[in-house]
């Protein structure tokens, strides 16, 4: 069985300054793993997606992540945070063939 | 449509009556996903289909619950007898084949159970 550990359900971080979102995943199979970012009162969007082609993976808005299978992790990462970033964030794994299944949110707050 | 349509799109109910929640997946999409969200609170899968193949239902709370697809296209997921506890925002997603194609979520149903 799949599943994923968003290990913060909180951050906060301070305008200009790195971001680190931290997703770990457990899996029998090579997963395909995602970031999406939900504002409030808003759907979900989808920031990036690792599917075993290159293990950085770049996304939307500057956000990136990195897959490392020896750790199981896929942290989501920003060298400089800006308020719009403001929102929650998730993980999700996806095994061929099965359903996609979330973490259970990071709440990332930027202050000015 | 261009996107995944949810209807309607927001719904307020008695507790005791039965809804039901409405999902046009993107055209093509083989993999149709429904989940549920409370309120400040995460991705909850409620069930999985998936082409022809047999949905997963592994997500579904209680036998109060249940979805049908039409072939590739309409979902329709119900609520008999809802409850309180039902009160949350339902999202639909779709994707090409769900081998990890990216999938494509809908602006959801926000159900209120009054």
């Amino acid at each position: 069985a799949q599943s994923v550990t968003q290990l913060d359900s909180h951050v906060s971080v301070s305008e200009g300054t790195p971001v680190l979102l931290r997703c770990n995943y457990s899996s029998s199979y090579s997963p395909s793993l995602f970031w999406y970012v939900q504002h409030p009162n808003k759907g979900l969007q989808l920031l990036l997606k690792y599917t075993s082609a290159a293990t950085l993976v770049k996304g939307i808005n500057g956000f990136e992540a990195e897959f490392k299978k020896s750790e199981t992790s896929f942290h989501l990462t920003k060298p400089s945070a800006h308020m719009s970033d403001a929102a929650e964030y998730f993980c999700a794994s996806n095994q061929a063939g099965t359903a996609l299944i979330f973490g259970k949110g990071t709440t990332l707050s930027v202050s000015s | 449509g261009a996107g995944v349509s949810q209807s309607p799109s927001n719904k307020v109910t008695e507790k005791g009556k039965d809804v039901e929640l409405r999902c046009d997946p993107i055209s093509g999409h083989t993999a149709l996903y429904w989940y549920r969200q409370r309120l400040g609170q995460g991705l909850e899968f409620l069930i999985y289909f998936q082409g022809n193949s047999a949905p997963d239902k592994s997500g579904l709370p209680s036998d109060r619950f249940s979805a049908e697809r039409t072939g590739e296209s309409v979902s329709t997921l119900t609520i008999q007898r809802t409850q309180q506890e039902d009160s949350a925002v339902y999202l639909c997603a779709s994707s090409l084949d769900g081998n990890g194609n990216t999938i494509y979520f809908g602006e959801g149903s926000w159900l209120t159970v009054v």
